[in-house]
């Protein structure tokens, strides 16, 4: 089963950028789309990006789309978060997530997370 | 991109069962049959148990069921016991436009 793990949190100020990584091991990482979601302290679950396998598509949430973008380096087994523009309210647990994306047949449902990496924007 | 609807908090006995409401529009819960849900325990990652709104995860005990109704999804939990008390987060596909939408969730004690 994919296994994934989080890194590139940590604590900035408003404004600041940031870049979140997630490394895939144990599964055919190339052939899975990929997702992003928060959750800030406290509160619930919130959808932030998700990319199709190849890189060639990606969705984002309104609160993030032209700050955030996502990537994959898919000979490395990595998905990558770039933030930008930082604000308190970003301030989250991100987790790297399998899937979530609506292939042309089926759903492929958000089935593995990684643990999460934690970002805190504070001046 | 409002979230889905859901109870802050449910609560029962060992043995009991409880449902967990999530409601959403047309545009989401009502307009497609890609709902899921998640249990998540404090500190810990989120935990697929039911997708495609009836079809449990590998290993999630029978106790847990999922249903639809229009723009209502629910999870319900039989014979509840003391490893059941999470939070519960219903989650629906919303289109193009928002694509994925997460429940506020639910506390279950």
């Amino acid at each position: 089963e994919v296994q994934l793990v989080e890194s590139g949190g940590g604590l900035v100020q408003p404004g600041d950028s940031l870049r979140l990584s997630c490394v895939a091991s144990g599964g055919a990482f190339g052939s899975n789309a990929m997702s992003w979601v928060r959750q800030a302290p406290g509160k619930g679950l919130e959808w932030v990006s998700a990319i199709s396998h190849n890189g060639a598509a990606t969705y984002y949430a309104d609160s993030v789309k032209g700050r955030f973008t996502t990537s994959r380096d898919n000979s490395n087994n990595n998905l990558f978060l770039q933030m930008n523009s930082l604000r308190a309210e970003d301030t989250a647990t991100y987790y790297c997530v399998n899937g979530g994306w609506l292939g042309i047949f089926y759903y492929y449902y958000m089935d593995v997370w990684g643990e999460g990496t934690t970002v805190t924007v504070s001046s | 991109q409002s979230a889905l609807t859901q109870p802050r908090s449910v609560s029962g006995s060992p043995g009991q069962s409880v449902t967990i409401s999530c409601t959403g529009s047309g545009s989401d819960v009502g307009g497609y049959k890609y709902v899921s849900w998640f249990q998540q325990y404090p500190g810990k990652a989120p935990r697929l148990l039911i997708s495609d709104v009836t079809r449990r995860s590998s290993g999630v005990p029978d106790r847990f069921s999922g249903a639809k109704s229009g723009n209502t999804a629910s999870l319900t939990i039989s014979g509840l016991q003391a490893e059941d008390e999470a939070e519960y987060f219903c989650c629906s596909y919303a289109g193009p436009n928002t694509y994925v939408l997460f429940g506020a969730g639910t506390k279950l004690t």
